[in-house]
């Protein structure tokens, strides 16, 4: 059956680092990746979107990539500020690019302190 | 403002007492899902719907019926809630067609069966 895994379900950095988030699927091959940004009780918020014929987008201080070989996306976020603190969470998309049973990892909660 | 709203967004009742949760959308977006959120679980869908009158399981659709009669509403019926159906409940919207989806949530409804 199709498997997320992020790798790490907390991740403490420092202000001012480079805060790197991993995520790896298993038994599927999505047709682009979504990495979402979710506060205690508050629903997921869109953060970026990457598509398998992409490499790496950048938003700002953020930065996604995508290697379908080692089916595993890297997310980062450079000069980490306390405000980046939450949890981040990996949704590969169905093959063929279609809508349908979008299924997301459990998430890395990211503590970042000043 | 494009959103998605839920109702209610926090609601205690009894074993067996049948409940609907509502959700709205207002951006015409085809694509709707519901999913519910536990401790250690991550996110997990449990119906989605592709269009009006289009509707399928998701991941763990136990327990729950979903209709779609019209495109800004999909509302998540419970008909006999049970205990192990406490969690918190997020509704999402789709933009865009296959391949682009950004996901928006609602800000997520709490759910307690006593």
């Amino acid at each position: 059956s199709q498997k997320i895994e992020q790798n790490s379900e907390a991740l403490n950095i420092q202000e001012g680092k480079t805060a790197t988030l991993t995520c790896n699927y298993t038994n599927y091959s999505p047709a682009y990746l979504q990495w979402y940004r979710q506060d205690p009780g508050r629903g997921p918020v869109f953060l970026l979107l990457i598509r398998e014929n992409e490499k790496e987008k950048r938003k700002e201080r953020l930065k996604v990539t995508f290697d379908t070989t080692l089916k595993q996306s890297l997310f980062h976020i450079t000069a980490s500020q306390p405000a980046d603190s939450a949890t981040y969470l990996c949704a590969p998309g169905a093959p063929g690019g279609s809508q349908g049973n979008l299924i997301f990892g459990k998430g890395t909660k990211l503590s970042v302190k000043p | 403002e494009a959103q998605v709203t839920q109702n209610p967004r926090y609601l205690i009742t009894v074993t067996g007492k049948k409940l609907t949760v509502t959700c709205s959308q207002n951006m015409n977006h085809e694509y709707m899902s519901w999913y519910r959120q536990d401790p250690g679980l991550g996110l997990r869908q449990i119906y989605y719907s592709m269009n009006v009158e289009v509707t399928d399981k998701g991941d763990v659709p136990e327990g729950y019926k979903v209709s779609r009669k019209e495109k800004r509403n999909f509302p998540l019926i419970l008909e006999s809630p049970s205990p192990n159906q406490t969690s918190l409940y997020f509704c999402a919207s789709l933009s865009g067609g296959a391949g682009t989806g950004e996901l928006f949530f609602g800000e997520g409804s709490r759910l307690t069966v006593l």
